[in-house]
């Protein structure tokens, strides 16, 4: 079965800091690769998505996201962080076994960036 | 707003209890899903619609789980009989498409739900 794996559940940073957040996911076959977030009481947003091509893919509000298709990962980063970041960060797949239709979620990180 | 929206946004409940959600999609969008996401953990798929029909079912979906999509616009998802392990955030969310293509799929607000 396929599954997300995100290595850190909470994060704090200072503000200017560097972020990276893990994910790792298990399936084979070709897969589209996404990062959510959800800010204090919004609704989960899509901050990126991988579908297929450059696999540096770069989101919204400064966001990137590497695709390493033989460490089956697809790591979150931001060069620095603002206040504004604080949020709830999940990793997602979908694959084509799943008719790309359903998402599979990463348990999720939360990140707290300090002033 | 022309986003998702789900009623009630909260609702607390006895066990034993039936409970309805409903969930309404951004109006151009022909796929609607439903996911379950309980505390410290990331959303999990319950089930989708393309139009009215039902196309996929989580074995997260028991029997006293049914959601319907009768004219392919609004949902809704009715838990049976609830239990206390019924309780979390139950998510809506909406596409366009068709087929094997993937298109982004956008998030209602959520029903929390609370079982006593």
């Amino acid at each position: 079965a396929q599954s997300v794996s995100q290595h850190n559940h909470h994060v704090i940073l200072s503000e200017a800091a560097s972020l990276e957040l893990g994910c790792n996911y298990s399936y084979g076959g070709t897969v589209n690769l996404f990062w959510y977030v959800q800010y204090p009481g919004q609704h989960l947003q899509l901050l990126l998505k991988y579908f297929s091509g450059d696999p540096l893919v770069k989101g919204i509000k400064g966001f990137e996201a590497e695709f390493i298709k033989s460490k089956f990962s697809f790591n979150l980063r931001k060069p620095s962080v603002q206040w504004s970041d604080t949020a709830e960060y999940f990793c997602a797949v979908s694959s084509l076994s799943g008719g790309y239709n359903k998402l599979i979620f990463g348990a999720g990180t939360r990140l707290a960036v300090h002033p | 707003d022309t986003g998702v929206s789900q009623n009630p946004r909260h609702k607390i409940t006895k066990r034993g209890q039936n409970v309805t959600f409903r969930c309404d999609p951004i109006s151009e969008h022909n796929r609607l899903y439903w996911y379950r996401q309980t505390l410290g953990q990331g959303p999990e798929f319950l089930t989708y619609f393309q139009n009215e029909a039902q196309l996929e079912k989580s074995r997260l979906l028991s029997d006293r789980f049914s959601a319907e999509r009768p004219k392919g616009s609004f949902s809704t998802l009715e838990i049976q009989r609830t239990e206390q392990g019924d309780s979390a955030m139950y998510l809506c969310a909406s596409s366009r498409g068709s087929g094997g293509i993937y298109n982004e799929q956008f998030f209602g607000p959520g029903t929390r739900l609370t079982v006593l």
